[in-house]
């Protein structure tokens, strides 16, 4: 069983729609959760940095932490078809910087 | 905004050359790394360094070697290259603090072993 678990997609919605990404993970000993968007051909950018349990806002983007039931969101209002990407979620423990990472959400946001 | 840089960004060559790629990174960070990213699967780490003379194999097994002569250059290298080793490589670093710190990334170096 993977320590991270992401739905792969693709995930296509229409333009002004709200996105909802998620992840689970296995390991309650995660306490950093951060979301990236990787644009084709590009290197992994950071989003969203979190810090145990609760929700981070960001212009269009929250980032939502649920430790109790190890499930990890992150939500984009009004979707732009520049918001099209793969969005990776990653989490790791207090006692080590090493990066767990899910496989990736691939979102297509549609005129 | 990080400034981590990767060359080359795209190398197609024959089975059997030495490759060195390139990450450098302009923000003073001690802490770096290597990740190998796959079509569908997720990122894993290859290497990682601490600081200067600071090398660490990570969790995924990997032919490569890395250097960390100075603190701003973390060149990976594969001494014969193989197919198995077609792969996109991605450069990483973060602020070495007593918090964690997150983690930026370069753009990859897209490598195809013929």
């Amino acid at each position: 069983q993977k320590e991270v678990e992401q739905d792969p997609g693709p995930l296509s919605v229409p333009e002004g729609a709200i996105v909802s990404l998620n992840c689970t993970y296995s390991n309650s000993a995660f306490q950093y959760f951060m979301w990236y968007r990787q644009y084709s051909r590009k290197g992994p950018e950071l989003l969203m940095y979190t810090y145990s349990s609760g929700n981070k806002e960001d212009g269009r983007f929250t980032a939502q932490v649920d430790k109790s039931s190890k499930y990890i969101s992150l939500f984009i209002r009004d979707s732009q078809p520049s918001d099209s990407a793969t969005y990776l979620c990653a989490t790791s423990g207090a006692r080590t910087d090493k990066l767990i990472f899910g496989t990736g959400t691939r979102l297509q946001v549609f005129p | 905004e990080a400034d981590i840089y990767q060359t080359p960004r795209y190398l197609v060559i024959g089975t059997g050359k030495k490759i060195t790629l390139e990450c450098s990174q302009t923000m003073g960070h001690d802490k770096m790394y290597w990740y190998q990213q796959d079509p569908g699967m997720e990122l894993h780490l290859i290497h990682y360094s601490y600081g200067v003379n600071s090398t660490e194999k990570g969790d995924l097994s990997s032919e490569s070697t890395v250097s960390r002569i100075r603190t701003e250059h973390f060149p990976l290298t594969l001494e014969s290259a193989r197919p198995s080793h077609t792969s996109q490589y991605l450069c990483a670093s973060s602020a070495d603090t007593i918090s964690n710190q997150p983690q930026h990334f370069g753009d990859g170096t897209r490598l195809s072993i013929l």
